[in-house]
């Protein structure tokens, strides 16, 4: 079976402060993996993803990502939070059974970035 | 270039109604797809479609009708609502082959069953 897991409902983080967002996959094969942000009442948006090559993957708005294959983890991560990035964050893993773009999404994280 | 659109944005139903909801996207792009988002379970794929003329089931198809004549639009067809069907659905689309597997999402429609 294919999944993600964001073992954490709610994420708080001091502004300027480094934040991290868990995420851990369980796919057969090698994963391709997504991060997406949403804001209040809109769809969502992109991040970044990890298909092959450097663990450390750069994305939007100042976000990382590190892909771990020993501990099936694509752990989101910013250096410095800034309140705006309070959202609903979705970890994906691509459905490889298809050969088309099908998504599994993780329940979601809502990081709060207090002032 | 519009991206992603969706209509309605709000919609209430009875129980036993039908109606669909519209999709368009402008990037033509080959894939398209349904997701519905309900509180703590993250979204979920009801159809999707890799081209005009061919579509599929997702992981909560059961209630839920679509077809795709053309590469812009995937509608989504509810047959008889239910209370159940009472979620957010969002519409995404994506190029099916060329290694761009980031999907764009359109803004959603908030469904009410009662």
């Amino acid at each position: 079976a294919q999944s993600v897991a964001q073992p954490e409902d709610q994420v708080n983080v001091a502004e300027g402060n480094p934040l991290t967002v868990k995420c851990t996959y369980s796919v057969s094969g090698n994963p391709y993996l997504f991060w997406y942000v949403q804001y209040p009442n809109r769809g969502l948006q992109f991040l970044l993803k990890y298909i092959t090559g450097d663990n450390l993957v750069k994305g939007s708005y100042g976000f990382e990502a590190e892909f771990n294959k020993s501990q099936t983890s694509f752990h989101l991560k910013k250096p410095s939070a800034l309140v705006s990035d309070s959202a609903l964050y979705f970890c994906a893993v691509r459905d490889m059974r298809t050969g088309a773009n099908n998504l599994f999404f993780g329940t979601g994280t809502r990081l709060t970035v207090i002032p | 270039n519009a991206g992603v659109t969706q209509t309605p944005k709000f919609q209430v139903l009875k129980t036993g109604q039908s109606m669909t909801l519209q999709c368009a996207q402008d990037m033509n792009h080959e894939y398209m797809s349904w997701y519905r988002q309900d509180p703590g379970m993250g979204l979920r794929l009801i159809h999707y479609s890799v081209g005009a003329g061919i579509t599929d089931q997702g992981e909560v198809p059961n209630g839920y009708n679509v077809s795709r004549s053309t590469t812009e639009d995937f509608p989504l067809r509810l047959l008889s609502a239910a209370p159940s069907q009472t979620s957010v659905y969002f519409c995404a689309s994506s190029p099916h082959r060329g290694g761009t597997y980031e999907q764009y999402f359109g803004p959603g429609t908030r469904l009410t069953v009662t």
